[in-house]
């Protein structure tokens, strides 16, 4: 059974930073590509990022490029989101995401359950 | 803004065909994404490709695409299809994932 396990959501303040954690299980990471997907409460999705399946190549959603970076450690199953600078729209439910291909496509076929970032002072 | 517009709130009777559109650009070259989101729950993968369902997704849940417009389709909704549905596709600028806003559907 294949589970995402997002970890890491916290309540850190205006310029803060934060490190997301997400913990792979029942498939072989090594061969896809994995997406961070956030929502505001009440709001709609939001891609936020891509990395290949073997890190050589990642993507960031214009409103995080430059203040997030993305990576994974296959040989630990995790993919990870670090998140410098942060800001009160920054405030979400994070969902790590796995893709159907190595080097990214639209397709997610299994998410986590999200981990909650608050940006608040 | 998102590159891909739904509109905000559909609403269907108990066992009609409802469907759910998606415009956007992008939508000329590539095939709409379509995810569903119960309260309180993580997205669901119902309809990629041209129209291709992962197992487990009821066949009632069909997909198609015209010009700029990509439309998932339910054919006899039910109860539990009562949800936002989101579709993706790829941003025409950067080409990396782009969602729509989401519909919020309504089975009456």
């Amino acid at each position: 059974e294949v589970q995402l396990v997002e970890s890491g959501g916290v309540v850190v303040q205006p310029g803060g930073s934060l490190r997301l954690s997400c913990a792979a299980s029942g498939f072989t990471f090594d061969e896809y590509a994995m997406h961070w997907v956030r929502q505001a409460p009440g709001k709609g999705l939001e891609w936020v990022s891509l990395i290949t399946w073997d890190g050589g190549r990642t993507y960031f959603a214009d409103s995080v490029k430059g203040r997030f970076t993305i990576s994974r450690d296959n040989s630990k199953n995790s993919l990870y989101l670090q998140m410098n600078s942060l800001r009160p729209e920054d405030t979400a439910f994070y969902y790590c995401a796995k893709d159907v291909g190595a080097s990214g496509t639209t397709h997610f076929d299994y998410w986590g359950q999200g981990t909650l970032v608050t940006v608040s002072s | 803004s998102s590159e891909l517009t739904q509109d905000p709130a559909v609403s269907v009777a108990l066992g009609q065909t409802v469907r759910i559109t998606c415009q956007g650009d992008s939508l000329r070259y590539y095939y709409a994404t379509w995810y569903q989101q119960k309260p309180g729950q993580a997205p669901v993968l119902v309809i990629y490709g041209k129209d291709n369902r992962p197992s487990g997704i009821p066949d009632r849940f069909s997909g198609s695409s015209s010009g700029n417009t990509a439309s998932l389709t339910i054919t006899g909704a039910q109860a539990e299809d009562e949800a936002d549905y989101y579709c993706n596709s790829r941003d025409s600028r950067h080409n990396h994932p782009v969602f729509g806003g989401g519909t919020k559907l309504t089975v009456l």
